[in-house]
């Protein structure tokens, strides 16, 4: 139990909407991290925000985008969704960039 | 060529075996991050280290950073143990994490 909770579980869209997940971080984390898991790799960076600012970025489109509040709680917005959008996103929280990371569940986008 | 590299992809071992997964990365790095993800489960941080060598419990993590190298051992095998375990590396300014595709470890009692 990390205390990294995300919703919802399961989501199912269809191309072209947009979707938006949430992440609730531990109290006084002020660092969370979005990654998409695609089938049989390892996560890959979105982005991360650091005191709801954008403090890094992967190889995502703009597409992906972010945001997160006060309240250590974050959303991962997709527009345009694509069939290849399709895929766990986990979030992960840490006090700091410097520190350990704790992954939520994830929430499992299917585009239909 | 991926950024960090994990082998063997898949292991299998009987209940008390000692396992050895290793992971070498080619970029420059703040962290190497062993992370533990059950069937159906959640990612759970393991280590997180950047140099020399951490112990929880029946895992140990050992980095060289001159050989851009770490290993996660595990001793005495439980079918518990099963999972995917997953190597990662944080950039120097921690801003992203990079990760492997992960080792599939399944212990059979």
């Amino acid at each position: 139990e990390t205390g990294v909770t995300q919703s919802p579980t399961h989501l199912i869209k269809t191309r072209g909407q947009q979707v938006t997940l949430r992440c609730s971080s531990q109290s006084g984390h002020n660092t969370v991290s979005w990654y998409q898991q695609a089938l049989g790799q390892g996560p890959q960076f979105i982005f991360q925000y650091y005191r709801e600012e954008e403090n890094g970025r992967g190889n995502f489109p703009p597409r992906f985008s972010g945001l997160q509040f006060p309240n250590y709680s974050s959303e991962l917005n997709v527009n345009a969704l694509e069939l290849d959008d399709s895929a766990p996103y986990l979030c992960a929280s840490s006090i700091d960039p410097l520190v350990t990371q704790y992954f939520g569940p994830g929430t499992r986008l299917t585009v239909l | 060529k991926n950024e960090v590299e994990q082998s063997p992809q898949n292991l299998t071992a009987q209940e008390g075996e000692f396992i050895t997964i290793n992971c070498s990365y080619s970029v420059g790095i703040s962290a190497l991050h062993w992370l533990q993800q059950h069937p159906g489960g959640g990612i759970v941080s393991l280590f997180m280290l950047s140099s020399g060598k951490k112990k929880h419990g029946r895992l140990i993590a050992t980095i060289n950073i001159q050989e851009k190298h770490s290993s996660l051992h595990i001793t005495a095998s439980h079918p518990r143990d099963s999972a995917v375990y997953i190597c990662a590396v944080s950039s120097y300014n921690n801003n992203d994490m990079r990760f492997g595709a992960g080792t599939r470890l399944t212990v059979k009692p």
